[in-house]
């Protein structure tokens, strides 16, 4: 069926270091998203990516779609980077819910000072 | 940037109360808005979808008589909990975009549910 995972599931870090998640996703998609939640629930929009690279300060991501995966790119991580990572998706197929993301189950990501 | 605002950010209520949820698009017009349900340490799954001057559609396995969804106007979707019991204590959270194909989804901050 259609889905959408993520990978590491969980992932500890150093502040400094450099990390890279990752997002496979099972059919063709219009939209990809990657959220920070922060510990509010905050969903924190990083990206809209559904092809190529875009990068903001630290941050960048890379989709590339005829081959199903996008990545996201952490570099000189901060603590202030922990919480949750989630990629989202749109696929092509939407029929009548026109618009609807696909969440993967993220990636918890803890940076210690 | 677009913005939606969701409110209230806390509700905590006893079971049998019935709790209303807004969400508004602020800066934009949303003909389909989304309504997501994230129970603790889980990803988010939509509920249903909000359309405009029209029936919400409802993922399987939510009950609409439960969750009742109102997209008055194109800027307005509300969520109701009809007699909300414990098991539905969660975070709530509800998305829109603007009209048209290749643009992001906005999330609202979220509605956390607590029933006593």
């Amino acid at each position: 069926g259609i889905q959408v995972e993520q990978s590491p599931p969980d992932l500890i870090l150093q502040e400094g270091a450099n990390s890279t998640l990752r997002c496979n996703f099972s059919d063709s998609v219009n939209n990809l998203q990657w959220f920070h939640q922060n510990p509010w629930g905050q969903l924190i929009n990083l990206f809209y990516i559904p092809s190529g690279t875009k990068q903001n300060g630290r941050l960048s991501a890379t989709t590339v779609a005829t081959e199903r995966y996008s990545l996201l790119y952490i570099s000189s991580s901060q603590t202030t980077d922990s919480g949750v990572y989630f990629c989202a998706v749109r696929f092509n197929a939407g029929g009548t819910s026109y618009g609807k993301l696909t969440f993967g189950q993220g990636t918890i990501l803890t940076v210690h000072p | 940037g677009a913005v939606v605002s969701q409110h209230p950010s806390w509700v905590i209520c006893k079971s049998g109360t019935s709790v209303k949820i807004e969400c508004r698009s602020l800066d934009f017009q949303a003909t389909t808005m989304f309504w997501y349900r994230q129970f603790p340490k889980q990803s988010l799954m939509l509920m249903a979808t909000s359309n405009e001057g029209s029936k919400a559609t409802y993922e399987q396995g939510v009950e609409k008589d439960k969750f009742l969804i109102n997209h008055a106007s194109l800027t307005l979707s509300t969520l109701t909990v009809t007699s909300a019991h414990p098991e539905d204590s969660s975070f709530y959270i509800c998305s829109a975009s603007p009209t048209g194909r290749g643009q992001p989804q906005h999330f609202g901050d979220g509605t956390r549910l607590s029933i006593l």
